[in-house]
């Protein structure tokens, strides 16, 4: 089974900073790697797939690059709305998801 | 629009079943996987398994084989989630979400909270 570790665990901004959120496979995924924003009482919604593809609707400040085993989530200037838990999604033969990341306010 | 709507929250004794339903429209229900992942109460998510819609196939994480079993009746638009055996850590929130391609999910029920309490 193919192990994702996002880094950080949390990550404290403040509004118009830059995040940067990291994704690590324990083995090679190609590309087939999303990213999730999930609130509070919610259900997750699809920002990225295949690494670096935006979903429709997703704003232009959500960017994914990498492929193998190492991604990157870049969101370049915060929004309020942004403060969520982020997850990375690979497909090899299974689904796996990440543990999260939490932006906070800081 | 398309859309996936799920049966209400469910209270189980431990050892019961319970089945939730993902009922889907505003696209052909057979062309796309249905995928089920479940959320516990503040953790993160857990890819559970899929079903075709189209041939009933289906295919589960390791953890749950054996526990759970996915079907649907197409008829209705609908599939659904058993899980068996139920046990205090399956307390969770469980989704239905469609498989658009590779790594896309999209759309995701709104969820259905699933509490195992004796």
């Amino acid at each position: 089974e193919i192990v994702l570790t996002q880094s950080p665990a949390t990550l404290s901004l403040s509004p118009g900073e830059r995040a940067t959120l990291s994704c690590r496979a324990s083995q090679s995924v190609s590309s087939y790697l999303a990213w999730y924003q999930q609130k509070p009482g919610q259900a997750p919604r699809l920002l990225i797939y295949d690494a670096s593809n935006r979903a429709t609707g997703i704003p232009a400040r959500f960017s994914g690059s990498g492929s193998g085993t190492d991604f990157t989530l870049t969101i370049s200037s915060l929004e309020p709305e942004d403060f969520a838990v982020y997850y990375c999604l690979q497909r090899s033969t299974f689904w796996t998801f990440g543990q999260g990341t939490k932006v906070e306010i800081k | 629009q398309v859309q996936l709507v799920q049966s209400g929250a469910d209270v189980k004794k431990p050892g019961a079943s319970v089945k939730v339903s993902c009922k889907a429209s505003g696209y052909t229900f057979t062309g796309y996987y249905m995928h089920w992942v479940r959320q516990a109460p503040g953790q993160g998510l857990e890819w559970m398994g899929w079903i075709n819609p189209n041939s009933g196939d289906s295919n589960y994480a390791q953890k749950f084989q054996g526990r759970v079993t996915m079907t649907r009746d197409t008829s209705i638009s609908t599939a659904f989630m058993e899980l068996s055996g139920l046990r205090s850590d399956d307390t969770a929130v469980y989704y239905c979400a469609r498989l658009e391609m590779t790594t896309k999910f999209d759309p995701w029920g709104q969820g259905t909270l699933v509490i195992v309490s004796s």
